[in-house]
């Protein structure tokens, strides 16, 4: 099974509420990502999971907080969103061989469409 | 840090043409990684290059890796219609990884 799922497909949240973004994958990677995505832009780095442990963090406003409940399992919380966090969020993972993120080939996940309103 | 600039930005050929899209990193790249990424998809890996002056293969495509490990392109000979997408190169340096701003292929049949 090489694939990473990710849900909900679409969601549309005011910049009040409190959502949350799910990734799982069943490769055994243990090196997991969160992406932003805007139109026509490459993928964005946001965070990297390694080992279940936050590796990496971009410089990612608070109102994002990654978690990593077990080696499968990746959720974006999101709270007091801004109309400009709107984009295509997307997850990736990829064995961990300890050379960071592009050491292996990433796969990643359809990705989940947000609309902050 | 490490910039990746990826060119063309736009490309529009007609089916049976054959397409090349660049990448050059501000600084010497570990290795480079190549994703596709269809219109409404998500990116997809296509291959990595680690070898200085590596050139690998893969059915229409061709993918070389500068001897200076700079610098990388993907040329694809006689475009097909499935072949549409952004292209992107993923230049790899000291645990960091940095996509380019892609090449945008659409081809007419």
């Amino acid at each position: 099974d090489t694939e990473v799922t990710q849900t909900p497909k679409h969601l549309v949240m005011g910049m009040t509420n409190k959502k949350s973004l799910k990734c799982e994958q069943h490769m055994g990677h243990r090196a997991m990502y969160w992406y932003k995505q805007k139109a026509k832009k490459p993928p964005e780095l946001m965070f990297v999971y390694s080992y279940e442990k936050l590796s990496i963090n971009e410089s990612v406003p608070s109102r994002f907080s990654p978690e990593c409940p077990n080696s499968s399992l990746l959720n974006l919380h999101l709270h007091a969103l801004q109309p400009e966090d709107s984009a295509l969020y997307l997850c990736a993972s990829s064995q961990e061989g300890g050379g960071g993120p592009g050491y292996y080939e990433q796969y990643f996940g359809p990705g989940t469409r947000l609309t902050v309103t | 840090g490490q910039q990746v600039m990826q060119i063309p930005q736009y490309q529009h050929v007609q089916e049976g043409e054959d397409f090349t899209t660049y990448c050059n990193s501000s600084t010497t790249l570990s290795n480079i990684q190549w994703y596709k990424q269809r219109p409404g998809g998500h990116p997809v890996f296509l291959i990595q290059l680690v070898k200085s002056g590596e050139v690998k293969k893969q059915k229409r495509l061709t993918f070389q890796f500068g001897e200076a490990k700079k610098n990388s392109s993907l040329h694809i000979t006689a475009t097909q219609t499935t072949d549409v997408g952004t292209y992107f190169c993923a230049g790899v340096n000291n645990n960091d990884m940095r996509f380019g701003a892609g090449t945008r292929l659409t081809v007419k049949p």
